[in-house]
């Protein structure tokens, strides 16, 4: 089955620190992306960063950077000097690529970040 | 650019009411189109997707439908409305020129009273 698991339903860090939200996922295909979702309380859905699977080397955007493990089906994502606006519930997804694959998201259930002053 | 467009932003409406909404895509042309629902504070459930006009896959047995009369417009609906329709509903769309990014709309808080 392919599922996404997000195992932190709650975080917390103090503003300018850093912290880490887990994701695995299972799939038996090797041709796929992987992203994170941000939606702060205003509800907006906003990517955060996306990864290929192809890509051995690890995605970054700003403060934002994951940890890719391939083998292990791992997905984290780091965010480096935490900002206020950094709250926000996190979504882990991944969608398979090719011909016969169709175009839907796996997600995870998501995980609750609060950057704290 | 692309722009995706969905309202109304809330919506109160009545059990037993239909409900209609819309969702259309700018900037674009065959895109895979999405409709999610998202309990509060919960991850997104896959209502229905996409990948054509007249082409509609429906992932949970419930009291909805969708439409894609047009290449770049999705429609929900409803015939009558029940209590656990209530939800926030959130269109999006993907296309592979954009490496499978999904885009999404501003989302329609639906509360059935």
């Amino acid at each position: 089955a392919q599922t996404v698991t997000q195992s932190q339903p709650e975080m917390s860090v103090q503003e300018a620190e850093t912290v880490t939200l887990s994701c695995t996922y299972d799939t038996s295909e090797n041709n796929y992306y992987l992203f994170w979702y941000k939606q702060p309380p205003s509800r907006q859905m906003i990517l955060v960063i996306r990864q290929e699977a192809y890509k051995q080397q690890n995605a970054t955007e700003n403060r934002f950077s994951v940890n890719f493990q391939k083998a292990a089906k791992s997905f984290s994502l780091k965010i480096s000097d935490s900002q206020l606006g950094d709250t926000a519930m996190y979504f882990c997804a991944f969608i398979h690529l090719g011909a016969g694959n169709n175009r839907k998201l796996i997600w995870g259930l998501g995980t609750s970040l609060a950057v704290n002053p | 650019s692309q722009t995706i467009h969905q309202w109304p932003a809330t919506l109160v409406q009545p059990v037993g009411s239909p409900l209609s909404l819309e969702c259309t895509v700018e900037g674009t042309s065959n895109p895979n189109l999405y409709w999610y629902r998202q309990a509060a504070g919960r991850g997104l459930q896959l209502l229905f997707y996409s990948v054509g006009i007249g082409q509609i896959s429906s992932e949970v047995p419930q009291n909805l439908s969708a439409s894609r009369p047009q290449d770049r417009q999705f429609i929900l609906s409803s015939k009558k409305l029940l209590l656990s329709d209530s939800g926030f509903y959130l269109c999006a769309w993907n296309g592979w020129e954009y490496n499978e990014k999904l885009f999404f709309g501003s989302g329609t808080q639906l509360s059935v009273l």
